[in-house]
């Protein structure tokens, strides 16, 4: 079962507005990190908040995390065309083994920029 | 291009066959992961590899195996393939494990269609 629900499941807004995705999780985490996915393409890391830290930029792109809430939200702002993806985010579960990692993907949210 | 590829794009076969996927991650990683999506389970971690060795084991199937080689690239085998195992599979890879987190990166995935 997935870890992260994302929030919406889909956005549909206008080039140049500001897109706000939320994820939420239920476990105690390491990080959490955002990933971008073209249609039917593979996983590109965007940016990774630890799980110490509150907020973190990266260009137009604005992370938080409120662990007490367990959750996380991806701000990217004056979006263009591009951006039109799917965003998922991925939980780093603490693990016992040294350098284990499993990642755990949320259903993502399906980002559309409309011209 | 994330640096990781992945063998082949497609494949195509009939079900109850066995079939093995490539992946050669990024110079200089370690670590390759596997990862399935499909349109019903999402995005989900099969298993990790460090230098060779088994590290993190998430939902795959008894009917699944994988090995990292000495030269770092990885397979996955899938046997007695059913119709439910149609989908994505990444491969990804990371750094050495002694980073308390890991940026993963994606290969561009090997689509498996079961007839």
């Amino acid at each position: 079962s997935q870890q992260g629900e994302e929030d919406p499941q889909a956005l549909s807004i206008q080039e140049g507005e500001n897109a706000t995705m939320n994820c939420s999780y239920k476990t105690s985490i390491n990080n959490l990190q955002w990933y971008r996915q073209n249609s039917g393409r593979g996983l590109v890391h965007l940016i990774l908040i630890r799980s110490n830290e509150r907020e973190k930029h990266s260009g137009r792109l604005r992370v938080t995390l409120d662990t007490s809430k367990k959750s996380s939200s991806l701000l990217i702002t004056a979006s263009r065309a591009a951006d039109t993806a799917s965003y998922f985010c991925a939980t780093d579960k603490r693990v016992i083994i040294q350098g284990a990692q499993k990642l755990v993907f949320g259903q993502g949210t399906r980002l559309t920029i409309n011209p | 291009d994330s640096g990781v590829t992945q063998t082949p794009k497609h494949l195509i076969t009939a079900t109850g066959q066995r079939v093995t996927l490539r992946c050669s991650p990024r110079s200089g990683d370690l670590s390759v992961y596997w990862y399935q999506q499909s349109l019903d389970q999402g995005l989900q971690f099969l298993i990790q590899y460090y230098n060779g060795e088994e590290r993190a084991k998430g939902n795959i199937l008894e009917r699944f195996s994988a090995q990292q080689f000495p030269d770092l690239h990885s397979e996955l085998n899938l046997s007695s393939l059913e119709l439910g195992d149609s989908a994505l599979y990444f491969c990804a890879s990371s750094l050495s494990e002694l980073r308390a987190y890991n940026e993963q990166f994606f290969g561009p995935g090997t689509r498996l269609t079961v007839l």
